[in-house]
């Protein structure tokens, strides 16, 4: 168990609906990170958080947005879903945001775009 | 990051030592050296990580090559419980930049 908890585990919606993917981080960790992962695409990176603030961004779509609360829980909403957003997202979290430190996964949330 | 190559699938028996290489020739002084795996679908798991030194946690071993070229991750005995993908990566930023991976398969 890495301590990262995300719900749902399982999200089944119709293209053109909007979701949100929610991440509670280990406790004590102040950095979140979001990844998708699909069979194509293999394990991206999309955007961190850092204590509130956003830290880095990868390839993220601009219809995908994130924040990061004051309780550090983070969320991140899919809009326009279209059929290939279908995949795995991940979120990760650790102590603090540099690369010295790993990085700890949750089990992700597998999202299916009917 | 520095791109890194690994054998696309590797076989190991249980109980035996498994050793997993990979490549980073084109690694910068900054960047770290570090190996996740990936469980059938779920999610990413930190194993270690290295810049110069050999490492050893309870998990498995990294070592480095003087020239920080190419590494090893040493899984000492190997059960079914580790056949999973592992991702070796150099990392220079706040991101991971995860490539195919080795899949690992540890058979009885």
């Amino acid at each position: 168990d890495s301590g990262v908890t995300q719900t749902p585990k399982h999200l089944i919606t119709a293209t053109g609906q909007r979701v949100t993917l929610r991440c509670s981080p280990r406790s004590g960790d102040l950095s979140v990170y979001w990844y998708q992962q699909s069979l194509d695409q293999g394990l991206q990176f999309l955007i961190q958080y850092y204590n509130g603030e956003e830290r880095a961004k990868g390839n993220i779509l601009e219809r995908f947005s994130a924040q990061q609360f004051p309780d550090l829980h983070s969320e991140l909403n899919l809009s326009s879903l279209e059929l290939g957003d279908s995949a795995l997202y991940f979120c990760a979290s650790s102590l603090e945001g540099s690369w010295d430190q790993p990085q700890h996964f949750g089990d992700g949330t597998r999202l299916s775009i009917l | 990051d520095a791109k890194t190559t690994q054998p696309p699938s590797m076989d190991c028996a249980e109980g035996r030592a498994a050793n997993l290489p990979c490549n980073h020739s084109t690694i910068s002084g900054n960047e770290y050296v570090y190996w996740y795996r990936q469980i059938h679908s779920q999610g990413p798991q930190y194993i270690i990580h290295g810049l110069k030194n050999n490492e050893t946690n309870e998990m498995a071993s990294l070592i480095i090559t003087e020239d920080r070229k190419s590494s090893t991750l040493i899984l000492p005995h190997a059960t079914l419980r580790d056949t999973a993908v592992y991702y070796c990566i150099a990392r220079s930023n706040y991101k991971l930049t995860f490539g195919k991976g080795t899949l690992l398969t540890v058979n009885p």
